[in-house]
């Protein structure tokens, strides 16, 4: 079946314009989740959403950085007046469920943001 | 919060040996382990996971080992092949988001 998709692929932004990145989970996850790789390091958890809601957000940088999922299914990350250090691969992983029993995450191919 | 340290951070071994990655954790609750393998330009793939509840798992070449008491894991891929030159990350959870290693850049050598 289809897997997790991310739109765009690659984005390149100016410094201080807005950004939303689009993640398509596997159908039937209710669980999803974001994460950010900087070059050479393991993804950094974002945020957690169960459903529509937001269950964990904790790893969320700062205000600049938000993420909705009205419906329960399609998310997008926004990012609010970039900064050049927001430049990284945008990772997006879903599950089966989430909470006290772990299920395996999958993750889609990531969009590269740049900010110039 | 959780503490993932991963050892080496570059592996290079001869086409048909065997590899071995190792990670620490620090968080006790943790009771998830997966593991990923990532090529350049793609999402990390799922390729091996173990819970707190065993302490071996294998599936063809790949196995992963859990010492809870010691709080470490490991990788082992046997028989390598040039297919599995990639970088790898172990990761840790008991809940929502993982937590990464720094990944280990595993290197095939024909």
């Amino acid at each position: 079946g289809a897997g997790v998709s991310q739109t765009p692929s690659n984005k390149v932004t100016e410094k201080g314009k807005y950004v939303e990145l689009r993640c398509d989970p596997i159908s039937g996850h209710t669980a999803l989740y974001w994460y950010r790789q900087s070059l050479g390091q393991g993804p950094e958890f974002l945020i957690y959403f169960q459903g529509t809601g937001a269950a964990d957000d904790s790893g969320l940088p700062n205000d600049r950085f938000f993420a909705v999922r009205p419906e329960g299914s399609v998310s997008t990350l926004k990012i609010q007046r970039t900064e050049r250090g927001d430049s990284a691969v945008y990772l997006c992983a879903s599950s089966l469920s989430g909470g006290e029993f772990v299920y395996e995450q999958y993750f889609g191919p990531g969009t590269r943001l740049t900010v110039t | 919060g959780e503490n993932v340290e991963q050892h080496p951070s570059t592996l290079s071994v001869q086409e048909g040996d065997s590899a071995v990655i190792k990670c620490t954790y620090s968080d006790s609750a943790s009771n998830y382990f997966p593991w990923y393998k990532q090529e350049l330009g793609k999402g990390p793939q799922l390729i091996i996971d173990i819970r707190s509840n065993v302490g071996e798992k294998k599936d063809q070449r790949i196995a992963v080992t859990l010492n809870k008491t010691a709080k470490h894991f490991s990788l082992h891929i046997t028989e390598t092949q040039p297919e599995d030159s990639a970088v790898y990350f172990c990761a840790a959870t008991y809940a929502d988001g993982l937590t990464f290693g720094k990944g280990t850049h595993l290197i095939i050598q024909p």
